[in-house]
């Protein structure tokens, strides 16, 4: 069975410091996806990053980068000089990469608060 | 450009008022899910459909029916809903998995009263 851990559940931080939200995952698969979903308080979820098991190098996207480590199962995502906007809850999800049960398990998701 | 559009945005219903949920996608892929995600909770998948094959979670309540008559429209119907059953309904679609990538509608917030 597939699991993913987001042990924080609350972040609380300053407008410009940076900030990293950890996940944990658990599969017995050996090729598999990793997202980040970013979810506003209107609902709707926003993607952010797609990822593949055997693709380790970390990725940056403007304030937003990525840290895979598959020794430690860990897919963290840090924003830099957050902001106000960044308040959103994050989920982190594990996919199997294709076959007619594929489907996406979420972990529970972090609270990011960004005061100015 | 939406691509996979949910409708409606908001309801609300009567306890034990039959309601259904509506889900269409203009991108033609084959699996359609539905999740639950109540406040302050993650999305937890009821049910998908991989083309016509109907796969339901072990623990989705009798209660939760789903309906997809084509490729585009897949529909979430109540039978009879509870206060509990209050909550952000979201869709989403893949043409097969991880690999495509999936896409989510902005979902329906439904409130039982």
């Amino acid at each position: 069975a597939q699991k993913v851990t987001q042990a924080q559940t609350e972040i609380s931080v300053v407008e410009k410091e940076d900030v990293t939200l950890d996940c944990v995952y658990e599969t017995r698969d050996t090729t598999y996806y990793l997202f980040w979903y970013k979810q506003p308080p209107s609902g709707e979820l926003v993607f952010l990053i797609r990822r593949n098991s055997f693709d380790e190098q970390n990725e940056i996207s403007g304030r937003y980068s990525w840290n895979f480590q598959k020794s430690t199962s860990s897919f963290n995502f840090t924003i830099t000089a957050s902001q106000v906007v960044d308040s959103a809850v994050y989920f982190c999800a594990l996919s199997e990469p294709t076959g007619a049960n594929s489907k996406l398990t979420f972990g529970k998701g972090i609270t990011l608060s960004v005061r100015p | 450009d939406a691509m996979v559009i949910q409708n409606p945005r908001y309801q609300v219903t009567q306890f034990g008022k039959p309601v259904t949920l509506s889900c269409s996608q203009t991108l033609n892929h084959n699996v359609m899910y539905w999740y639950q995600q109540k406040s302050s909770q993650a999305p937890k998948l009821l049910f998908h459909y991989y083309d016509k094959d109907f796969n339901n979670e072990a623990d989705t309540p009798d209660n939760f029916q789903s309906r997809r008559p084509n490729t585009s429209f897949c529909f979430l119907d109540i039978r009879s809903p509870g206060l509990g059953d209050t909550a952000m309904y979201l869709c989403a679609t893949t043409l097969g998995g991880g690999y495509y990538g999936y896409t989510f509608g902005s979902g329906t917030r439904l409130t039982v009263v």
